[in-house]
């Protein structure tokens, strides 16, 4: 059964600094991996997605991922964090060679950008 | 235009009591998906039904009914509801079943609150 990992419950950050948001990942074949962010009181807004391909994938709000299969790993980067970028991130795994899979969440991890 | 609308937003209501929440999408998706989310935000599938067929059962209690009258509409009915039943229910959809590669669509929640 495939699982995700975030190993950190928050991540904090100075606007303008680089973010990185940690994710791993336990898959039996081939990941689909996302990422979703939460804001307050809102569903899961989806950010990007790694299915092949080259490994570092960009997304929404200049968002982006780097697939590493050696570490089964996908974190979220951003270059330049906003005060807007403040919210809860999920990571997400689908496993690709076993038909049909649920979508498997990590506990996600919030991210707070200070001015 | 809302893409996954639920109704209601908010619940609240007394043990052991029957509650409905119903989700609609109009993106033309064939597949829906309930979300229970903790109050550590920790996010569990439910359910998923494809074309009106159920397709995913996670251990559920049974008080917890699903009902798809058309591939647009996923209803939740809960009978008996009890004080762990309070969470916030997540609706979406996607427009494969399975092992696609394509993102999930969230509703923005319907936070059930058992007194």
């Amino acid at each position: 059964a495939q699982s995700v990992a975030q190993p950190e419950d928050q991540v904090n950050v100075a606007e303008g600094n680089p973010l990185t948001v940690k994710c791993t990942y336990s898959v039996s074949g081939n990941p689909y991996l996302f990422w979703y962010v939460q804001y307050p009181n809102r569903g899961l807004q989806f950010l990007l997605k790694y299915i092949t391909g080259d490994n570092l994938v960009k997304g929404s709000y200049g968002f982006e991922a780097e697939f590493n299969k050696s570490q089964t790993s996908f974190h979220l980067k951003k270059p330049s964090a906003l005060v807007s970028d403040s919210a809860l991130y999920f990571c997400a795994v689908r496993d690709v060679n076993t038909g049909f899979q649920k979508l498997v969440f990590g506990t996600g991890t919030r991210l707070l950008v200070s001015p | 235009d809302t893409a996954v609308s639920q109704t209601p937003k908010y619940l609240v209501t007394q043990m052991g009591n029957d509650k409905s929440i119903k989700c609609e999408q109009n993106l033309g998706h064939d597949t829906m998906y309930w979300y229970k989310q903790d109050s550590k935000k920790f996010l569990k599938i439910m359910f998923s039904y494809n074309n009106k067929e159920l397709i995913i059962n996670e251990t559920v209690p049974n008080r917890f009914s699903p009902k798809s009258p058309d591939k647009a509409h996923l209803n939740l009915h809960i009978n008996s509801l009890e004080l762990g039943d309070s969470a916030v229910y997540f609706c979406a959809s996607s427009q494969e079943p399975g092992y696609s590669n394509q993102p999930q669509h969230f509703g923005d929640g319907t936070r059930l609150s058992i007194l």
